[in-house]
């Protein structure tokens, strides 16, 4: 089992949907969670970055962390065709001195016009 | 600020053969952090290098090395290439190695082995 499970998709969906990724993940030490858009043959670009469970805003995007369960979701509002990407979640644990990233396998975004 | 270069873009190797990859950080940031991102899948860890030493290890073999330099640009270095280390090479540098730092992400260096 995968320490970091993530739906592989296509998830295709109309402009202006809400879109709603979600990752699930099994070591408790997880402790910053992260949320990473990747454009086709692109690097991996930060989009959110969340340390307590709860909700974290910015723009069209929200980040939800819920520890308890180990599982965390980004939400976009007003999908725009430009936010057709993978999405990545990746996490780290607190307790060491390098910064590791455990990501997922990534979520394939369509926005259709 | 210049953002997180890496060299080259792309690079046919065949089974055996040496590869080397470069990666300049952004300005400012003394660690860099490889991944090997197979098709399809998410980023794997390599390594961590801080202040020219490595600094945790993932899940790889010896014949995965790298090197950090006084200026902070890195390299990755895998010998005995295998089918299997065809992949995009991910080079992230960050201010410092710890958890609470954000890696910043290069283009990636896409390596196909025949």
């Amino acid at each position: 089992q995968k320490e970091v499970e993530q739906d592989p998709g296509p998830l295709s969906v109309p402009e202006g949907a809400i879109v709603s990724l979600n990752c699930t993940y099994s070591n408790s030490a997880f402790q910053y969670f992260m949320w990473y858009r990747q454009y086709s043959r692109k690097g991996p670009e930060l989009l959110m970055y969340t340390y307590s469970s709860g909700n974290k805003e910015d723009g069209r995007f929200t980040a939800q962390v819920d520890k308890s369960s180990k599982y965390i979701s980004l939400f976009i509002r007003d999908s725009q065709p430009s936010d057709s990407a993978t999405y990545l979640c990746a996490m780290t644990l607190v307790d060491t001195g390098r910064r590791a990233l455990t990501f997922g396998s990534g979520t394939r975004l369509q926005v259709q016009p | 600020e210049t953002g997180v270069t890496q060299s080259p873009t792309h690079l046919i190797k065949t089974r055996g053969q040496q590869v080397t990859l470069r990666c300049s950080s952004q300005s400012g940031h003394n660690t860099v952090s490889w991944y090997q991102q197979a098709l399809g899948q998410g980023p794997q860890f390599i390594f961590q290098y801080y202040r020219e030493e490595e600094n945790g290890r993932g899940n790889f073999p010896p014949r995965f090395s790298g090197l950090q330099f006084p200026n902070y640009s890195s390299e990755l270095n895998v010998n005995a290439l295998e089918l299997d280390d065809s992949a995009l090479y991910l080079c992230a540098s960050s201010l410092a190695p710890g958890p609470g730092e954000t890696q910043y992400f290069g283009p990636g260096t896409r390596l196909l082995v025949l």
